[in-house]
């Protein structure tokens, strides 16, 4: 369906353990974006992507890998996950050129 | 180092008054501003933007004001509607920095029946 989705919404996982989250988007825009939602620091980015092949660091990026393979996906992974990386992730993306983001629905992560 | 900030993290207002919520920024190459808006459980939405050559952009019942000699805006909902309950946060661009934002800690605003 139209928009962009995240898989999964809800997520529990052990420290120690690898995650990924996944984004769709169907509007075929260039960028994509994810940030993390924390109390008291509202929505800091993780990375970024420009186009396909193409990603850069944000605020907050250690911890995370991310890859853009296709336009409209942007799987965010947690290598080794840890306490501190409970939080709410949110996937959003623009048309090159724009400036306002959409975002999908996002994934609630804890890390036991 | 904090670029965006909203000072009140939150603020409640009778339904029919004037909600109005604040946002500083310290980066005066920041030149385009937007407002979004998140319910419980959901993504953030776009709710009203403004360029930096304009110090006002009102869409209904929503205004924004920008005062860039003191790197300021806020947001007015007037009246204020329990619907309006949500987060708020405050985002900031600038030309070079390829489509990126820069948000606020949010603002939950609370609006009484």
């Amino acid at each position: 369906d139209a928009g962009i989705t995240q898989s999964p919404r809800y997520k529990i996982t052990e420290t120690g353990r690898q995650v990924t989250l996944m984004c769709h988007q169907t509007w075929s825009h260039s960028y994509m974006f994810w940030y993390r939602q924390d109390l008291g620091h509202g929505l800091r980015l993780i990375y970024y992507s420009a186009a396909a092949d193409i990603t850069d660091k944000g605020e907050v990026p250690d911890g995370y890998v991310v890859s853009r393979s296709k336009t409209e996906n942007f799987p965010l992974t947690l290598e080794s996950a840890t306490r501190s990386q409970t939080s709410v992730y949110f996937c959003a993306s623009s048309p090159s050129g724009g400036v306002r983001q959409f975002f999908g629905p996002g994934t609630r992560l804890t890390v036991l | 180092d904090q670029q965006v900030k909203q000072n009140s993290p939150s603020l409640s207002v009778q339904e029919g008054r004037i909600s109005i919520l604040n946002c500083d920024y310290t980066n005066s190459m920041f030149d385009y501003f937007l407002w979004y808006k998140k319910y419980p459980a959901e993504g953030p939405t776009f709710l009203i933007s403004i360029s930096s050559i304009k110090d006002k952009n009102e869409d209904g019942r929503f205004t924004v004001f920008l005062n860039k000699s003191a790197k300021h805006l806020s947001l007015h909902i007037v009246p204020s509607q329990p619907g309006d309950s949500a987060v708020y946060f405050c985002a900031a661009s600038r030309e070079t920095s390829g489509s990126r934002l820069t948000f606020g800690e949010g603002t939950q605003l609370t609006v009484n029946p």
